[in-house]
């Protein structure tokens, strides 16, 4: 199975910060990655796909990149509601696996 | 307006059995695969299972391979999951997906709480 690793576990910033949060596969997965938001109670949300493809209505504030097997999830400037959970996910194999996540707290 | 709506989760005792289900509504579900993911209290998230439109193709994770089944009724636009010979781990929220591609999970239902207790 593919692992995925994300980096760091949890991450603290204020309202107007940019924010970089990685995730490292443990072998090549071409760009067969996305990145979900998710906020306490609630269900996850699709926010990046195919490594770098902003998914419709998601604000251009979130960006993605690849460089090899590393993936970065960038928020260019934090807003309130950007404050959960970050977690990618590898779509390159089955069993489809996700990061352990990524918990983005107020400071 | 896509929406996912997921049924049929509780308490259930170790070994027991139960069947989840997921409602599509608002896009052509026949169209798209599907997907159940899962989360364990105060944890990650898991994939558990995916199927293709006409239900030709079924991908499980390998901690349900063998007890768990997916399937779907398309002229019902639904999606179920039956779970056998549960366990302590098998404790989650479990998530209706729709399935962007073959890959991604663009939609998401509210989830459903199964409980795998004595």
């Amino acid at each position: 199975d593919i692992q995925m690793t994300q980096s760091p576990s949890s991450v603290s910033a204020s309202v107007g910060d940019r924010v970089t949060i990685t995730c490292r596969a443990s072998q090549g997965i071409s760009s067969w990655l996305a990145w979900y938001q998710q906020k306490p109670g609630k269900a996850p949300k699709l926010l990046i796909y195919a490594a770098s493809s902003l998914q419709s209505g998601v604000p251009s504030r979130f960006s993605g990149s690849e460089s090899g097997t590393d993936f970065t999830l960038t928020i260019s400037s934090l807003q309130p509601e950007d404050f959960a959970t970050y977690y990618c996910q590898q779509a390159n194999s089955f069993p489809y696996t996700f990061g352990q996540g990524t918990k983005l707290e107020i400071k | 307006e896509v929406q996912l709506v997921e049924s049929g989760g509780g308490l259930v005792q170790p070994g027991g059995s139960l069947r989840l289900s997921c409602a599509a509504s608002g896009f052509p579900f026949s169209s798209y695969w599907m997907s159940w993911v899962r989360q364990a209290p105060g944890e990650g998230l898991e994939w558990a299972a995916n199927i293709k439109q006409d239900g030709s193709e079924k991908y499980y994770v390998d901690s349900v391979k063998g007890r768990f089944t997916i399937s779907r009724d398309n002229a019902k636009n639904s999606l179920y999951l039956q779970m056998n010979s549960l366990r302590a781990e098998d404790t989650a929220v479990y998530y209706c997906a729709r399935v962007l591609g073959t890959s991604y999970f663009d939609y998401w239902g509210q989830g459903t709480l199964v409980t795998v207790s004595s």
